[in-house]
């Protein structure tokens, strides 16, 4: 069974552009969370989607957003860049919400701005 | 809102010496916890979890055990192996009306010497 898999590993913008990440989910994954993870902050939420819907979303500003699409497929949108956004992006699949914390885990986009 | 605290790392070993991860949490209820591992370049993964008080979760030869009363979580090993060698995360889920997402503590850096 294949694993969640992001898309792209690895990239570099520049202050004010922006990027879209993107995560397929295990298969039968209805569920897709977004985390990021720096040294200074660690691995903080940034929203969750189920059947296209966002269900939560944690305290970061407007510029990050997201959406589901009906095949589960997530993407994530940061606009007008900024260092501090320079992360490894962690994306997360699991069956439902609710379901007690089980999560499977991407490998990440990791995000240099420069 | 629930938390994780979690021992301050880095942690470094020789081979088959004994490792202990502290965490501790605070919690509305009785929540699942969880510990994650991230092996180099890779995103987390699942290690172990236990879903009510008293409950040991085990797997690859860590344990932990929910104790309610210290209000603890501690990982440990036996004889820990090179291999070993991974950052560990302590997780519980904040429930948030509906949908559920996890909170994770800093990470522990374990770096096992041959």
């Amino acid at each position: 069974k294949a694993g969640v898999t992001q898309t792209p590993r690895y990239l570099i913008k520049t202050r004010g552009q922006q990027v879209t990440l993107s995560c397929s989910p295990i298969s039968g994954h209805r569920s897709v969370s977004w985390y990021q993870q720096t040294p200074g902050q660690g691995l903080q939420f940034l929203f969750e989607y189920f059947s296209e819907t966002q269900r939560n979303k944690g305290n970061f500003p407007g510029r990050f957003s997201g959406r589901q699409f009906s095949n589960s497929r997530s993407e994530m949108n940061v606009s007008t860049l900024e260092l501090g956004d320079s992360a490894l992006y962690l994306c997360a699949s699991s069956l439902s919400p609710g379901v007690d914390g089980e999560l499977f885990f991407g490998e990440g986009s990791r995000l240099t701005v420069l | 809102g629930n938390s994780v605290t979690q021992m301050e790392g880095p942690v470094t070993l020789s081979e088959e010496a004994f490792l202990t991860i502290n965490c501790t949490y605070t919690a509305t209820g009785y929540p699942s916890l969880f510990w994650y591992v991230q092996y180099p370049g890779e995103g987390l993964q699942l290690l172990l979890k236990a879903t009510k008080a008293d409950d040991k979760g085990s797997n690859k030869g860590f344990e932990a055990t929910y104790r309610k009363e210290t209000t603890s979580f501690h990982l440990e090993k036996g004889s820990v192996q090179v291999s070993d060698s991974a950052v560990y995360f302590c997780a519980l889920p904040i429930s948030s009306g509906s949908a559920r997402q996890l909170t994770f503590g800093s990470g522990t850096q374990l770096t096992v010497l041959p």
